[in-house]
């Protein structure tokens, strides 16, 4: 059964960098039918979506935070990581790890459960 | 950047009834790279239709999906109890972006 874990500080200090891990597991992270996002939401806010990376380690950001970001992917450990540097207090939200299916594109069809980011001093 | 505009913010609804909620691009996103989210309280979004009308795996076929353009629309038609939540739109043509949601409230 798939499942998405996502880990890493719940809280970070402005001017900062957020660092997230998703531990895949259920299938390979290697399998070219997927592909692996990051996407958040602000506590009352609209979903925003960060970017997503293939097993080949292609990249495509949301270009409002494509200075700040880095998605990777570590296929030995079956997992894909997220960096954001820079925080604010607008970068607090819920970020979610996501897998992408392919239908004409790329589309996000399954979530993990999220994980709560707070930028605070 | 692609807008969507999802109506109305809230829908008020009884079991049984049937929901029918709108999304608006600011511009065309084709006919095949719109998806649809539910999302209870607490929990990730899951997604109910993708390619605009085509269902996910071990979706209900009371939720459809249909549009082209910058019109679409994703109809509940009967309301259930565990379909109180919200919904959000999603296109994939440019980038992609999400609607603010529509909550189906009883």
């Amino acid at each position: 059964q798939l499942q998405l874990q996502e880990s890493g500080s719940g809280l970070v200090k402005p001017s900062e960098t957020l660092s997230l891990t998703c531990a895949v597991s259920g299938v390979s992270i290697s399998n070219g039918g997927y592909s692996w996002s990051w996407i958040r939401q602000p506590p009352g806010k609209d979903l925003e979506w960060i970017g997503y990376i293939y097993h080949s380690g292609s990249t495509s950001y949301n270009p409002s935070l494509k200075s700040r970001v880095t998605i990777s992917v570590d296929t030995s450990k079956n997992q894909f990581s997220l960096r954001l540097t820079s925080v604010t207090a607008a970068d607090t939200a819920m970020y979610y790890c996501v897998r992408n299916s392919y239908s004409t594109s790329w589309y996000p069809d399954y979530w993990g459960q999220g994980t709560l980011v707070t930028v605070s001093s | 950047e692609i807008v969507l505009t999802q109506s109305p913010g809230t829908l008020s609804l009884s079991p049984g009834e049937r929901a029918t909620l709108s999304c608006r691009a600011s511009q065309s996103v084709g006919s095949s790279y719109l998806a649809w989210y539910q999302q209870k309280p607490g929990q990730a979004p899951r997604v109910l239709m993708y390619g605009t009308s085509i269902r996910a795996t071990g979706i209900p076929d009371r939720f459809s999906g249909s549009g082209s353009g910058t019109d679409f629309t994703l109809t509940i038609s009967r309301l259930e109890p565990e379909d109180f939540a919200v919904y959000y739109c999603q296109q994939y043509a440019s980038s992609w972006t999400f609607g603010q949601g529509t909550k189906v409230e009883i």
